[in-house]
């Protein structure tokens, strides 16, 4: 199985604040990467797919980037709906795998 | 609007058997893969299972092979998720996922609100 790592588990930022979050794939995954953000108690949604394409009304704020096994999400500016944790996923082999989560707090 | 509403979850013993549901609406339900995915109680995603467009394609996380078993019935726009040998490691929030635009098994677009499954004595 693809193992994906992101780092850090737990990020401590402010309004305003340039956020980076990385995940690490065991093996080569080209660009079939997605980034979901997880608010508490609901749903994840779909920020980005391929690695850096942005789904349809994810603010811009929100990019992608990376490919083979060594991605980033980045937010531009922190606002206040974006405390939340984010997972990566790879999609280029079954069984699709999840990073373990990265905890995006005040 | 994709819509998707899962149902089915509950208490169960372990050993046990329980029929997760999922009833899509907004969308063309049969030209896309489905997936379900769960979150154990404090912890991350994992993926599960999902089903290509006609049900002939059926891909599993080794953990639940031979007890999980994905469907669907396109006549009824629903999605299935037939557990069997229910174990501890088992409990989680069980969400069902529509498959992403292209029609192809890629990432999960959009995901229901999730059902519960507590596999307990």
């Amino acid at each position: 199985d693809i193992q994906m790592t992101q780092s850090p588990s737990t990020l401590s930022a402010s309004v305003g604040d340039r956020v980076t979050i990385t995940c690490r794939a065991s093996q080569s995954i080209d660009n079939w990467l997605a980034w979901y953000q997880q608010m508490s108690g609901k749903a994840p949604k779909v920020l980005i797919y391929k690695a850096s394409i942005l789904e349809t009304g994810v603010p811009s704020r929100f990019s992608g980037s990376g490919s083979g096994t060594e991605f980033t999400l980045t937010i531009s500016s922190l606002q206040p709906d974006d405390f939340a944790t984010y997972y990566c996923q790879q999609y280029s082999r079954y069984p699709r795998t999840f990073g373990q989560g990265t905890k995006v707090e005040i | 609007e994709v819509q998707l509403v899962e149902s089915g979850g509950g208490l169960v013993q372990p050993g046990g058997s329980l029929r997760l549901s999922c009833a899509a609406s907004g969308f063309t339900f049969s030209s896309y893969w489905m997936n379900w995915v769960r979150q154990a109680p404090g912890k991350g995603l994992e993926w599960v299972a999902n089903i290509n467009q006609d049900g002939s394609e059926k891909n599993y996380v080794d953990s639940v092979k031979g007890r999980l078993t994905i469907s669907r019935d396109n006549t009824k726009n629903s999605l299935y998720l037939q557990m069997t040998s229910l174990r501890a490691e088992d409990t989680a929030v069980y969400y069902c996922a529509r498959g992403d635009h292209s029609g192809y098994d890629h990432y999960c677009y959009s995901w229901g609100q999730g059902t519960r499954v507590t596999v307990s004595s």
